[in-house]
């Protein structure tokens, strides 16, 4: 069974400096899709990036990028240049596709505070 | 181009009644997968639709079901209303099965 776990219930990062996000995953599909969203405090989940099994580049967008290690099962966020407003819950998901296409499966999230 | 929209907001309803949610995908995407997220359980998946479909469907009981129109409009219901169905309610709208997912604003329900 797919898992995703995310180890940081909180952090704290300067603004204008850049933090990693860290997110590791479970499964034994070997085609698979790896997600970030961002949910303010108002609660809309904001889809951030997204990393598919088999792309060999690391995924980026904007001041998002992922850093995808496979072998280590691992989908770090990093985002660079950090903003107040980059304050919220970050969640990271992951849906299996060969397993007759699972929904997204979410980790319990990590709290970002960006401090002025 | 419109993003996914969830109506209502916000929804204040007592135990026993029933309640019905609505989500209106982004134009062309026919994939329309809902979650539940408490402080308690974290994001938790409902079921899924595609071309009017149930594809996939979460560990919840009966109460909960939903339905897809042949616009890709998707409404789920939740009847007898419990304490425990208080949640944020999302809703994602994707393309296909696979690819990103996007989600609208949710519904906030409390249940009293």
């Amino acid at each position: 069974a797919q898992k995703i776990t995310q180890t940081q219930p909180g952090m704290f990062v300067q603004e204008k400096e850049a933090v990693t996000l860290d997110c590791t995953y479970d499964t034994s599909d070997q085609s698979y899709g790896l997600f970030w969203y961002k949910q303010p405090s108002s609660g809309e989940m904001i889809f951030l990036i997204y990393q598919g099994s088999y792309d060999e580049q690391n995924a980026t967008e904007g001041r998002y990028s992922l850093n995808f290690q496979k072998a280590r099962k691992s989908a770090n966020l990093v985002i660079s240049a950090s903003q107040l407003g980059d304050s919220a819950m970050y969640f990271c998901a992951m849906r299996e596709v060969n397993s007759g296409n699972t929904p997204l499966v979410f980790g319990k999230g990590t709290r970002l505070s960006v401090i002025a | 181009k419109a993003g996914v929209t969830q109506t209502p907001r916000y929804l204040i309803k007592t135990r026993g009644q029933q309640v019905t949610l609505s989500c209106s995908p982004i134009s062309g995407h026919r994939s329309v997968s809902w979650y539940q997220q408490t402080p308690g359980q974290g994001l938790q998946f409902l079921f899924e639709y595609f071309s009017e479909t149930q594809r996939n469907k979460g560990n919840f009981p009966g109460r909960f079901s939903g339905r897809q129109f042949s616009n890709s409009r998707s409404e789920m219901n939740v009847s007898t209303l419990e304490l425990g169905d208080s949640a944020l309610y999302l809703c994602a709208s994707s393309l296909a099965r696979t690819g990103e997912a996007f989600f609208g604003q949710g519904t906030r329900l409390t249940v009293v």
